[in-house]
């Protein structure tokens, strides 16, 4: 059975704090993922990886980092937490299709964690 | 900007009656395509993938792609309350090897 876990599935933080999420698949996927969900606006992907040590921007990693030590373990960084970082964050992982045209197979999806910055 | 455009919603059919989502994309190289399933509070779950012109079904799911219009579509047959949720559009390969998700249309099944 795949499994996605993220470490919260609620946290509440305070401006300025540096915030960590982190997310493990035990499915041996080559990429991981990271977006954020917000109402009316979909999902938006902050910012993936297809390596160990590698990371590519999404849409909007302004204001984010990641870091990929392990295969297994992708973690997303808050350096310091905003109020309009305040979203559900979805960590998700898949295998490669193919290479030589950059498809993705489908994505598992984690449950999510509910940051709130006050 | 690579954008996946799906029908705005909300989208409500009664029970028994065909659902019909549509999605359109712009970025004509895409390879894959993908219907996820996201009921409310839940991460979203894959219902179907499609990498080929024509239909393709699964159940009383049928997924239909057609690459010279861009557009991919999902029918859902005899619809259940329980297919209730918000149903997402995902495309990716392509130019720029994104991923590109819809905003998604939340379909209602009446009883």
């Amino acid at each position: 059975d795949v499994k996605v876990t993220q470490s919260s599935r609620y946290l509440v933080k305070r401006t300025g704090e540096k915030v960590f999420l982190e997310c493990v698949q035990d499915m041996d996927h080559e990429n991981m993922f990271w977006y954020r969900q917000d109402p009316g606006l979909g999902l938006r992907l902050i910012y993936f990886s297809y390596d160990v040590k590698m990371k590519e921007k999404g849409d909007i990693p302004e204001g984010y980092s990641v870091s990929r030590e392990k295969k297994e373990r992708f973690s997303l960084i808050l350096e310091s937490a905003s109020t309009n970082q305040t979203s559900m964050y979805l960590c998700a992982s898949s295998s490669w299709t193919s290479l030589r045209d950059g498809s993705y197979n489908e994505q598992f999806f984690g449950p999510g964690t509910r940051l709130t910055v006050l | 900007q690579k954008e996946v455009e799906q029908n705005s919603g909300p989208l409500s059919v009664p029970e028994g009656a065909i659902a019909s989502l549509n999605c359109t994309y712009s970025d004509r190289v895409s390879q894959s395509f993908f219907w996820y399933r996201q009921y409310s509070g839940k991460s979203p779950e894959l219902i179907m993938s499609i990498y080929s012109n024509g239909d393709k079904e699964d159940g009383r799911f049928t997924a239909q792609l057609n690459k010279a219009s861009q557009y991919v579509s999902l029918l859902i047959r005899d619809s259940q309350p329980s297919d209730s949720a918000t149903y997402l559009c995902m495309n990716s390969g392509g130019s720029n090897y994104k991923l590109t998700f819809g905003k998604g249309t939340l379909l209602t099944v009446n009883p």
